[in-house]
Protein backbone atom coordinates (compact mmCIF):
# COMPACT_ATOMS: atom_id res chain seq x y z
CA UNK A 1 0.00 0.00 0.00
CA UNK A 2 1.50 3.08 -1.23
CA UNK A 3 -0.64 5.67 0.95
CA UNK A 4 -1.75 7.00 -1.81
CA UNK A 5 -5.58 6.30 -2.21
CA UNK A 6 -8.38 6.59 -5.43
CA UNK A 7 -11.70 6.91 -5.66
CA UNK A 8 -14.06 5.15 -7.52
CA UNK A 9 -12.22 1.93 -8.17
CA UNK A 10 -14.21 1.11 -10.91
CA UNK A 11 -16.42 3.38 -12.92
CA UNK A 12 -19.15 3.02 -16.04
CA UNK A 13 -20.51 5.48 -17.72
CA UNK A 14 -21.73 6.63 -21.36
CA UNK A 15 -20.44 8.45 -24.18
CA UNK A 16 -21.10 12.34 -23.47
CA UNK A 17 -20.98 12.32 -20.12
CA UNK A 18 -18.74 13.85 -17.34
CA UNK A 19 -17.18 11.93 -14.56
CA UNK A 20 -14.44 13.15 -11.21
CA UNK A 21 -12.29 11.08 -10.12
CA UNK A 22 -10.75 11.76 -6.95
CA UNK A 23 -6.85 11.40 -5.56
CA UNK A 24 -5.65 11.86 -1.74
CA UNK A 25 -1.81 11.75 -1.73
CA UNK A 26 0.28 10.17 0.62
CA UNK A 27 0.93 12.47 4.22
CA UNK A 28 2.82 15.12 3.52
CA UNK A 29 3.23 14.58 -0.52
CA UNK A 30 2.18 18.28 -2.17
CA UNK A 31 2.69 16.74 -5.51
CA UNK A 32 -0.12 15.19 -7.47
CA UNK A 33 0.19 13.80 -10.92
CA UNK A 34 -2.14 12.40 -12.87
CA UNK A 35 -2.05 9.36 -15.46
CA UNK A 36 -3.93 7.53 -18.30
CA UNK A 37 -3.53 4.13 -19.33
CA UNK A 38 -4.44 2.33 -21.52
CA UNK A 39 -3.70 -0.57 -24.15
CA UNK A 40 -2.95 1.63 -27.17
CA UNK A 41 -1.40 4.76 -26.06
CA UNK A 42 0.91 2.70 -23.12
CA UNK A 43 1.02 5.51 -19.68
CA UNK A 44 0.36 8.86 -20.31
CA UNK A 45 1.29 12.02 -18.17
CA UNK A 46 -1.64 14.17 -17.52
CA UNK A 47 -0.86 17.00 -15.18
CA UNK A 48 0.81 17.97 -12.02
CA UNK A 49 -0.24 19.64 -9.15
CA UNK A 50 2.09 21.25 -6.68
CA UNK A 51 0.47 22.64 -3.17
CA UNK A 52 -2.96 23.63 -5.21
CA UNK A 53 -0.87 25.29 -8.36
CA UNK A 54 -0.41 23.65 -11.59
CA UNK A 55 3.00 22.82 -12.48
CA UNK A 56 3.11 20.75 -15.68
CA UNK A 57 1.29 19.59 -18.41
CA UNK A 58 1.37 16.89 -20.73
CA UNK A 59 -1.18 15.60 -22.91
CA UNK A 60 -4.50 16.25 -21.36
CA UNK A 61 -7.13 16.78 -23.64
CA UNK A 62 -9.27 20.31 -23.40
CA UNK A 63 -12.05 17.89 -21.98
CA UNK A 64 -10.15 16.98 -19.28
CA UNK A 65 -9.58 19.23 -16.32
CA UNK A 66 -8.10 18.28 -12.73
CA UNK A 67 -7.51 20.93 -9.75
CA UNK A 68 -6.07 20.27 -6.19
CA UNK A 69 -7.38 22.04 -3.16
CA UNK A 70 -6.32 23.03 0.12
CA UNK A 71 -6.71 19.95 1.63
CA UNK A 72 -4.26 18.87 -1.19
CA UNK A 73 -6.35 15.79 -2.37
CA UNK A 74 -6.68 16.05 -6.31
CA UNK A 75 -9.70 15.99 -8.72
CA UNK A 76 -9.48 14.92 -12.15
CA UNK A 77 -12.60 16.04 -14.70
CA UNK A 78 -13.12 13.94 -17.51
CA UNK A 79 -15.97 15.51 -19.48
CA UNK A 80 -17.65 15.18 -23.15
CA UNK A 81 -16.75 11.33 -22.44
CA UNK A 82 -16.11 9.26 -25.80
CA UNK A 83 -15.13 5.31 -26.09
CA UNK A 84 -11.27 6.22 -26.65
CA UNK A 85 -11.47 7.57 -22.83
CA UNK A 86 -11.84 4.10 -21.63
CA UNK A 87 -8.79 3.48 -19.38
CA UNK A 88 -6.95 2.81 -16.20
CA UNK A 89 -6.24 6.94 -14.55
CA UNK A 90 -3.58 6.53 -11.93
CA UNK A 91 -2.66 9.40 -9.69
CA UNK A 92 0.39 9.67 -8.12
CA UNK A 93 2.08 12.02 -5.13
CA UNK A 94 5.34 12.80 -4.03
CA UNK A 95 6.97 15.29 -1.08
CA UNK A 96 8.54 17.63 -3.58
CA UNK A 97 8.13 19.50 -7.11
CA UNK A 98 10.60 17.35 -8.77
CA UNK A 99 13.50 17.79 -10.84
CA UNK A 100 16.80 16.53 -11.86
CA UNK A 101 17.87 17.85 -8.11
CA UNK A 102 15.96 16.50 -5.60
CA UNK A 103 14.48 13.18 -4.25
CA UNK A 104 11.80 12.80 -6.92
CA UNK A 105 10.15 9.51 -6.00
CA UNK A 106 6.50 8.96 -7.03
CA UNK A 107 4.13 6.96 -5.11
CA UNK A 108 1.51 5.66 -7.37
CA UNK A 109 -2.30 4.83 -6.18
CA UNK A 110 -3.92 1.83 -7.19
CA UNK A 111 -5.65 3.60 -10.24
CA UNK A 112 -8.96 4.43 -11.29
CA UNK A 113 -10.75 1.75 -14.13
CA UNK A 114 -12.83 4.27 -15.86
CA UNK A 115 -15.12 1.89 -18.70
CA UNK A 116 -17.01 4.49 -21.13
CA UNK A 117 -19.74 2.45 -22.69
CA UNK B 1 7.94 17.53 -28.36
CA UNK B 2 9.15 14.21 -26.66
CA UNK B 3 9.35 10.91 -27.83
CA UNK B 4 10.51 7.80 -26.08
CA UNK B 5 11.63 4.61 -27.74
CA UNK B 6 11.97 1.58 -25.80
CA UNK B 7 13.48 -1.51 -26.58
CA UNK B 8 12.16 -4.43 -26.45
CA UNK B 9 8.75 -4.96 -26.64
CA UNK B 10 9.01 -8.24 -24.81
CA UNK B 11 11.72 -9.84 -23.36
CA UNK B 12 12.15 -13.21 -22.34
CA UNK B 13 15.22 -14.57 -20.13
CA UNK B 14 16.54 -17.58 -18.16
CA UNK B 15 16.48 -17.46 -14.47
CA UNK B 16 20.26 -15.97 -13.02
CA UNK B 17 20.62 -14.47 -16.93
CA UNK B 18 21.07 -10.71 -17.49
CA UNK B 19 18.13 -8.48 -18.69
CA UNK B 20 18.81 -5.14 -20.93
CA UNK B 21 16.16 -2.79 -21.80
CA UNK B 22 17.18 0.63 -23.59
CA UNK B 23 15.62 3.47 -25.01
CA UNK B 24 16.07 6.57 -26.46
CA UNK B 25 14.65 9.98 -26.19
CA UNK B 26 14.41 13.15 -28.50
CA UNK B 27 14.27 16.02 -26.57
CA UNK B 28 17.96 17.40 -25.14
CA UNK B 29 16.35 19.05 -22.64
CA UNK B 30 15.12 15.80 -20.51
CA UNK B 31 17.28 15.85 -17.58
CA UNK B 32 15.40 13.11 -15.03
CA UNK B 33 14.86 9.23 -16.00
CA UNK B 34 13.41 6.95 -13.90
CA UNK B 35 12.45 3.23 -14.56
CA UNK B 36 9.26 1.74 -13.70
CA UNK B 37 8.50 -1.82 -12.67
CA UNK B 38 4.26 -2.49 -12.89
CA UNK B 39 2.85 -5.86 -12.77
CA UNK B 40 -0.10 -7.11 -13.95
CA UNK B 41 -2.76 -5.79 -12.41
CA UNK B 42 -0.85 -3.33 -9.88
CA UNK B 43 0.12 0.18 -9.70
CA UNK B 44 3.76 0.96 -11.11
CA UNK B 45 6.56 1.46 -9.11
CA UNK B 46 9.56 3.12 -9.16
CA UNK B 47 12.84 0.72 -9.35
CA UNK B 48 15.96 3.52 -10.11
CA UNK B 49 16.25 6.67 -11.43
CA UNK B 50 19.11 8.42 -12.97
CA UNK B 51 19.75 12.07 -13.49
CA UNK B 52 21.34 13.93 -16.39
CA UNK B 53 24.27 14.68 -14.45
CA UNK B 54 25.63 11.18 -14.15
CA UNK B 55 26.32 8.46 -16.11
CA UNK B 56 25.75 5.50 -14.12
CA UNK B 57 23.50 4.47 -11.28
CA UNK B 58 23.89 0.89 -9.69
CA UNK B 59 21.23 -0.68 -6.45
CA UNK B 60 21.81 -3.88 -6.06
CA UNK B 61 20.85 -5.84 -8.91
CA UNK B 62 19.65 -2.98 -11.10
CA UNK B 63 21.60 -0.47 -13.07
CA UNK B 64 20.75 2.31 -15.32
CA UNK B 65 23.18 3.87 -17.86
CA UNK B 66 22.82 6.96 -19.34
CA UNK B 67 24.55 8.49 -22.61
CA UNK B 68 23.42 12.04 -23.01
CA UNK B 69 25.06 12.06 -26.49
CA UNK B 70 23.39 9.76 -27.95
CA UNK B 71 20.32 10.18 -25.78
CA UNK B 72 20.01 6.89 -24.38
CA UNK B 73 19.61 4.92 -21.27
CA UNK B 74 19.45 1.74 -20.18
CA UNK B 75 17.93 -0.82 -17.83
CA UNK B 76 20.13 -3.94 -16.73
CA UNK B 77 19.02 -6.46 -14.20
CA UNK B 78 21.58 -9.03 -13.38
CA UNK B 79 21.00 -12.66 -11.91
CA UNK B 80 17.49 -12.35 -13.05
CA UNK B 81 14.61 -14.30 -10.97
CA UNK B 82 11.11 -15.16 -11.31
CA UNK B 83 9.90 -12.19 -9.19
CA UNK B 84 10.97 -9.56 -11.81
CA UNK B 85 8.90 -10.49 -14.60
CA UNK B 86 6.66 -7.86 -15.54
CA UNK B 87 6.35 -4.48 -17.60
CA UNK B 88 9.06 -1.95 -17.18
CA UNK B 89 8.75 1.13 -18.75
CA UNK B 90 10.92 4.37 -18.63
CA UNK B 91 10.60 7.47 -19.05
CA UNK B 92 11.61 10.77 -19.49
CA UNK B 93 11.28 14.07 -17.69
CA UNK B 94 12.37 17.54 -18.38
CA UNK B 95 11.62 20.73 -16.28
CA UNK B 96 12.90 22.98 -13.73
CA UNK B 97 14.40 22.22 -10.52
CA UNK B 98 12.01 22.29 -7.81
CA UNK B 99 9.76 23.29 -9.88
CA UNK B 100 7.27 20.81 -12.26
CA UNK B 101 8.11 17.85 -14.11
CA UNK B 102 6.57 16.65 -17.51
CA UNK B 103 7.23 12.92 -18.26
CA UNK B 104 6.88 10.87 -21.38
CA UNK B 105 7.11 7.13 -21.18
CA UNK B 106 8.40 4.58 -23.27
CA UNK B 107 5.65 1.96 -24.48
CA UNK B 108 6.91 -0.66 -22.20
CA UNK B 109 9.19 -4.09 -22.13
CA UNK B 110 7.22 -7.24 -21.26
CA UNK B 111 10.28 -9.14 -18.95
CA UNK B 112 9.07 -12.88 -17.94
CA UNK B 113 11.59 -14.49 -16.14
CA UNK B 114 11.45 -18.53 -17.08
CA UNK B 115 12.48 -20.88 -13.85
Amino acid sequence: DSGVTQTPKHLITATGQRVTLRCSPRSGDLSVYWYQQSLDQGLQFLIQYYNGEERAKGNILERFSAQQFPDLHSELNLSSLELGDSALYFCASSVVAGGPGGYNEQFFGPGTRLTVL
Amino acid sequence: GENVEQHPSTLSVQEGDSAVIKCTYSDSASNYFPWYKQELGKRPQLIIDIRSNVGEKKDQRIAVTLNKTAKHFSLHITETQPEDSAVYFCAASSGEDNYGQNFVFGPGTRLSVLP
